[in-house]
């Protein structure tokens, strides 16, 4: 079965440093997405992505972070000077429509990001 | 603003022993309920999804309804290996959020041989 893969599976930077997490979603998926999951805490939106651009962001998704599909294959999300806050477990999915009932969105297993 | 509340935090059975798990929620204009299960270290995996009060969904020891307000998870004759964090979430009919999901809290199942 087709799965959504993330790379590297635990990313150790330091403060201020910038961080590239990668994605390769389902091959036929449209829609792209982040959601981040504090240790602990309930797994929590940060953007949507269709057609090359953000169809949504939510209010954790600032101006530190970006995203990106520069190929067909690959999306990337980037935060470009971290804080400690930014510790997390990152979550990559897709779906082929926008979610709905006949369009479940598929999760990858995740970076586990630790800024130092 | 949409919200899932999720019921027992925490749920220990014995093998065999059915129970149901809760999610109440409020979204205005409900396009899907969906429910996840969660290992540790994991992420989600997709289980069900509903769309319209009265529905319910089947798989293998788990059955998903749906009304109104709230949808259960029941699991029958759990085994040790449906131990997982299970996660309801909904996604609102809105023009500007149309696939954002809100997640609960999740339930801790642990079933104990």
């Amino acid at each position: 079965e087709p799965e959504v893969t993330q790379t590297p599976s635990h990313q150790v930077t330091q403060m201020g440093q910038e961080v590239i997490l990668r994605c390769v979603p389902i091959s036929n998926h449209l829609y792209f997405y982040w959601y981040r999951q504090i240790l602990g805490q309930k797994v929590e939106f940060l953007v949507s992505f269709y057609n090359n651009e953000i169809s949504e962001k939510s209010e954790i998704f600032d101006d530190q972070f970006s995203v990106e599909r520069p190929d067909g294959s690959n999306f990337t999300l980037k935060i470009r000077s971290t804080k400690l806050e930014d510790s997390a477990m990152y979550f990559c999915a897709s779906s082929y429509l926008s979610g709905g009932p006949n369009s479940p969105l598929h999760f990858g297993n995740g970076t586990r990001l630790t800024v130092t | 603003e949409d919200q899932v509340t999720q019921s027992p935090e925490a749920l220990r059975l014995q093998e065999g022993e059915s129970s149901s798990l809760n999610c109440s929620y409020t979204v205005s204009g409900l396009r899907g309920l969906f429910w996840y299960r969660q290992d540790p270290g994991k992420g989600p995996e997709f289980l069900f999804t509903l769309y319209s009060a009265g529905e319910e969904k089947e798989k293998e020891r788990l059955k998903a309804t749906l009304t109104k307000k709230e949808s259960f998870l029941h699991i029958t004759a759990p085994k040790p290996e449906d131990s997982a964090t299970y996660l309801c979430a909904v996604q609102a009919a809105k023009e500007t959020s149309g696939s954002r999901l809100t997640f609960g809290e999740g339930t801790q199942l642990t079933v104990n041989p």
